[in-house]
Order: C-alpha cells, then sequence, then structure tokens
C-alpha cells in the first residue's frame, strides 16, 4: 500500500516563529512536492524536487525553503512565519513517468497566530 | 502559462441522478488527465486516470476524454451523497514532472 506521511496534522505557530513541515514517501519516487491549498485559490505549488539534493521553485516560493537530502523525505521551511501562510499544505510524490499517479499526504493544517 | 478550468460550482444533483463534471485545459500536448476527490478537510485521492481519447468506465464513474477539443469530463452514475466533495481535474502537460491541477468543483448531491 503506498504511503505518504506528514509529521504533523495540526500545527500551531507564532508569528516569526522557523517551521518546519516534514513529508516522507515509501514508494521510491523521484518526484516529490510541496503545495499549499486555499479557499478560491486551489491547490497552489510552492516547491518541487525531482532528484535528492535539487529543488525547483513552483507557483508562489516566496517566505519558503526546501530540503532533500534524502530520496523519500522533503522538508519545507518558513523561515520566519507569518500570518498569511496560515494554510493547508499537501506534500505529494510521483515517478518520473507521466502516466503515474501522484500521491497526497494527509497534509498538515497550519494557523500563524 | 498552462491552465486547467473547472466549474467552481457548487454543482447539486439529487441522489440517484448523473452528475456530470467538465474541465478544460490550454497545452495541446498534455498527455495524462486525472481526476482527484477530495473530502472537506481531507487530502486528494485518485479516482480515475485516462490516456487516450474516448471513454474510461470504472464503477460508476466514467472518464470522457477528446484531445481535439481539449476536454476532460467526469461522469458519476447513480450519485450519492457520500460523492459530495470537490472534485479536482488534473493534466500532465507534455515534458513536465507535475501535474497541473485545477480549481475543482463542489458536487452536492442531495438525499
Amino acid at each position: 500500500d503506498v504511503k505518504v506521511t506528514q509529521s504533523s496534522r495540526y500545527l500551531v505557530k507564532r508569528t516569526g516563529e522557523k517551521v518546519f513541515l516534514e513529508c516522507v514517501q515509501d514508494m521510491d519516487h523521484e518526484n516529490m512536492f510541496w503545495y499549499r491549498q486555499d479557499p478560491g485559490l486551489g491547490l497552489r505549488l510552492i516547491y518541487f524536487s525531482y532528484d535528492v539534493k535539487m529543488k525547483e521553485k513552483g507557483d508562489i516560493p516566496e517566505g519558503y525553503s526546501v530540503s532533500r537530502e534524502k530520496k523519500e523525505r522533503f522538508s519545507l521551511i518558513l523561515e520566519s512565519a507569518s500570518t498569511n501562510q496560515t494554510s493547508m499544505y499537501l506534500c505529494a510524490s510521483k515517478t518520473h513517468t507521466g502516466t503515474d499517479t501522484q500521491y497526497f499526504g494527509p497534509g498538515t493544517r497550519l494557523t500563524v497566530l | 502559462q498552462k491552465e486547467v478550468e473547472q466549474n467552481s460550482g457548487p454543482l447539486s444533483v439529487p441522489e440517484g441522478a448523473i452528475a456530470s463534471l467538465n474541465c478544460t485545459y490550454s497545452d495541446r500536448g498534455s498527455q495524462s488527465f486525472f481526476w482527484y476527490r477530495q473530502y472537506s478537510g481531507k487530502s486528494p485521492e485518485l479516482i480515475m486516470s485516462i490516456y487516450s481519447n474516448g471513454d474510461k468506465e470504472d464503477g460508476r464513474f466514467t472518464a470522457q476524454l477528446n484531445k481535439a477539443s481539449q476536454y476532460v469530463s467526469l461522469l458519476i452514475r447513480d450519485s450519492q451523497p457520500s460523492d459530495s466533495a470537490t472534485y479536482l481535474c488534473a493534466v500532465n502537460p507534455a515534458g513536465s514532472y507535475q501535474l497541473t491541477f485545477g480549481k475543482g468543483t463542489k458536487l452536492s448531491v442531495i438525499p
């Protein structure tokens, strides 16, 4: 059974804190993604990685960074959390093959106070 | 900018009816197409994928693809209240590692 896990389902942080969101997949997928999802705005890609130590900016990278030191793990970092980063964060993974399914983790609901 | 467009809804159908969800995409070279279902507060889960023109059926779900018209649809037969969710259309543009998602159509099945 395929699995993408995220470190927390719910997280509450204060403005200015450094926040780490962790994602782990057990499917040996090359590609991993971080999205945020907000009402009316849909899924927006923050960053993705197509290999270990490789990263590419998505549509809204400002205020975020990522790390991929191992194939199975992809971390999203909020260097200094702000209230406008309150959102649902979704991690996903897939192979390089275009026809293959992209699998999502359960999501992390982050609230920044 | 590669785009995927969906009617945001809400689309309301009575229980037992056919729900029809539509999606258009801008990248003519796109090869793979996916429908995800997302319940409120949950993450998206894949329900159908389609790669060739025509229809693909899986239980109560039928995906339809027309590459010439750049159009993909999802039909849900015998709709149930448990089908009430947001349905996301996703497209894999040619040469890309990533999917492009529509904003989703919210479906409500009324008992």
